[in-house]
């Protein structure tokens, strides 16, 4: 099956650092997504990509789909204490259409 | 505007007894419904989801098993939980043809003891 391998797998960071996390795959997907998840919530959605090479941005939040089809990164700027929580990526393709999640990268902001 | 509700929002359960966690969904007809499981410190495992009244597939074959008895109602039910089942399950759903854009409820933390 599909499988994504996301790193790093937690990080601590100071306010005001800029964040960089990335998400490889086995397979070619044609969807790769960017969920947050809250401590204690379920996953919300942050970035939808559709095209390779395409590069998205959500506030100080911007995600890419790689060009090999296998790779997504998501960058956060300037973070702040409620950047906290577990971001996970996810994929879709190979012919399912839910998307298959990564195990997460858990982020933590010192003030 | 669409909500999802998911409850109860904890619980603690001794290893051998039922369990039934329930999902509903408001303000959208015909959704595709999901329960995953996150267990401590990895990622989200797919369990079953459903594209229709009646209709389950399972992804994991294990101790629980899923009903959608209407057209926006979810039910994770298990006749004896074993302590593997810990965990921290999560309903969600999304639109036919959106699959993409999960909604997620607010989960229920399960402790089998």
């Amino acid at each position: 099956g599909q499988q994504l391998n996301q790193s790093p797998q937690s990080m601590f960071i100071q306010e005001g650092e800029d964040v960089s996390m990335n998400c490889t795959s086995s397979s070619i997907f044609n969807t790769w997504l960017w969920y947050k998840q809250d401590p204690g919530e379920g996953p919300v959605l942050l970035i939808a990509l559709y095209k390779a090479g395409e590069l998205t941005s959500n506030g100080r939040l911007t995600a890419q789909f790689g060009i090999t089809r296998k790779d997504s990164f998501l960058n956060i700027s300037a973070s702040i204490p409620s950047d906290v929580g577990i971001y996970f990526c996810a994929g879709r393709g190979g012919g399912s259409y839910i998307p298959t999640f990564g195990r997460g990268t858990s982020l933590i902001v010192h003030p | 505007s669409q909500t999802i509700h998911q409850w109860p929002a904890t619980l603690v359960q001794p290893v051998g007894s039922p369990l039934s966690l329930e999902c509903t969904v408001e303000g959208t007809s015909n959704p595709n419904l999901y329960w995953y499981r996150q267990a401590a410190g990895r990622g989200l495992q797919l369990l079953f989801y459903s594209v229709g009244i009646g209709q389950i597939s399972s992804e994991v074959p294990q101790n629980l098993s899923a009903s959608r008895p209407q057209d926006r109602q979810f039910i994770l039910s298990s006749k004896k939980l074993l302590l593997s089942d810990s965990g921290f399950y999560l309903c969600a759903w999304s639109a036919a043809g959106l699959e993409e854009k999960l909604f997620f409820g607010s989960g229920t933390q399960l402790s089998v003891l």
